[in-house]
């Protein structure tokens, strides 16, 4: 599976977009990237997913470069209940569908 | 709420203890998963189940034992468990195994072992 690398932490000022980014330079062509997050001691979230496009729905937006090597997820207004961690996910066809997790990213939103 | 119901949210069980974890999901999914989540430990796959059968399954002892009787119902049997296991068990589903496919997951079933 692709490897992501992610900052370990991050902090955004309330209303302010937050934009986390993660690498993944081994990715292959077929291969999806999504974004979940957890709030503590809550199950993941789903956020966002893509392939080559930039993404766009309500509760996100995923920015992913033309070499597919790295993309951003950006909250645009974030509010101290993003207060979360934010997972990178590199996902394979034909790996039993399985999301395979990191460390993820700490955003500490703060008002 | 994701449409997939873990119960119970809390447990506490003896290492001779025998119990279960259920996971159901109304959502037509196909797939259905299990996850555990130790302190500060990235989630780790145990299961992974497709149309019933079981597709995956990583390296997991074999006190922990899977069952998935139909596409909505998933079940994780515990015996003998060690200290070690307390964690949070989180099940998930997705449609199916395709890559282009989210999978929703439960609030988590919190195991403590004593």
């Amino acid at each position: 599976d692709a490897k992501t690398t992610q900052p370990p932490s991050m902090d955004c000022a309330e209303g302010r977009a937050a934009n986390l980014p993660c690498n993944h330079s081994t990715i292959s062509g077929n291969e999806y990237v999504y974004w979940y997050r957890q709030i503590h001691s809550q199950g993941p979230q789903y956020i966002i997913h893509g392939l080559k496009n930039n993404e766009t729905n309500e509760m996100a937006s995923l920015i992913i470069t033309e070499d597919r090597k790295s993309s951003t997820l950006i909250l645009p207004h974030a509010t101290l209940r993003d207060t979360a961690v934010y997972y990178c996910i590199v996902r394979v066809p034909g790996n039993t569908g399985k999301l395979i997790f990191g460390q993820g990213t700490t955003l500490q939103v703060k008002p | 709420e994701t449409g997939v119901t873990q119960t119970p949210r809390h447990l506490v069980m003896g290492m001779t203890n025998k119990k279960s974890l259920k996971c159901e999901q109304h959502l037509g999914h196909n797939a259905m998963y299990w996850y555990k989540q130790s302190a500060k430990k990235p989630l780790e796959l145990m299961f992974v189940y497709s149309l019933e059968e079981r597709v995956e399954n990583n390296s997991v002892p074999s006190r922990f034992s899977p069952e998935c009787p139909n596409s909505s119902h998933l079940f994780l049997h515990l015996h003998t468990l060690q200290p070690e296991d307390s964690a949070l068990y989180l099940c998930a589903s997705s449609q199916d195994l395709t890559v282009d496919t989210e999978a929703f997951f439960g609030q988590g079933t919190r195991l403590t072992v004593v």
